[in-house]
């Protein structure tokens, strides 16, 4: 395994504009998660997929954000029209299916975005 | 909705000691996991270890374990023989039906030589 990757590491963007992420999850993994980090927090769930498949998002994801993962593989997340309280560590994570239970979510080392 | 509280926004060990993170949560769930995971500054998150609520028996992993209660809803991490590289936050996390974590606002653990 490779691990879960995200690009880009880090974004900064200007108020307004719109950003896009794109998290590759652990190989076979079906399901993935999107969280976001604010400072001296723990991450908040965004919305996750099981295969191409979206099964809950939070009320934190307003129509601004969308997310997709169209064939099963990578996911991407999409801001419109950023705010400056979009600045976050967007945080993607993969389990796999063969788990009994609640299956470990393995996560990614994050995206960075600071909106000026 | 379920929570999950930690208490101790910093906590400090020296090398070699040991010390105790603190987690108490709230759910309403019979069947639930637990976990203590560690976020080394700029680096990413990795599991520490999990819990099976039905599970009476706490986890261990070499130098960490847990005391889980699950009557009084209190989950703490252990960590044995402290090491620098323990250094860093960790974030007590629930897992249930949603299918999604819920964690904590994390503890920073500092680790004097």
């Amino acid at each position: 395994d490779t691990g879960v990757s995200q690009n880009p590491r880090h974004k900064i963007t200007k108020r307004g504009q719109n950003v896009t992420f794109r998290c590759d999850p652990i190989s076979e993994h079906n399901r993935l998660y999107w969280y976001r980090q604010t400072l001296g927090q723990g991450p908040e769930f965004l919305t996750y997929f099981q295969n191409e498949a979206q099964l809950e998002k939070s009320r934190l994801l307003s129509d601004r954000f969308s997310a997709e993962r169209p064939k099963g593989s990578f996911s991407t997340l999409e801001i419109q029209r950023t705010e400056q309280g979009d600045s976050a560590m967007y945080l993607c994570a993969s389990s796999s299916p063969g788990t009994s239970g609640f299956p470990t979510q393995y996560f990614g080392p994050g995206t960075r975005l600071t909106v000026l | 909705a379920q929570t999950v509280t930690q208490s101790q926004p910093e906590m400090s060990v020296q090398e070699a000691e040991t010390v105790t993170l603190s987690c108490t949560y709230d759910t309403s769930e019979s069947d639930y996991y637990l976990f203590w995971y560690k976020q080394p500054p700029s680096r990413q998150m990795i599991l520490v270890i999990r819990q099976e609520a039905y599970k009476q028996q706490n986890a261990t992993e070499n130098r960490f374990s847990v005391n889980f209660q699950k009557a009084a809803k209190s989950f703490s991490l252990k960590i044995s023989d402290s090491q620098l590289g323990d250094a860093a936050m960790y974030f007590c996390a629930y897992g249930g039906s949603q299918g999604n974590l819920i964690f904590g606002k994390g503890t920073k653990l500092s680790v004097k030589p």
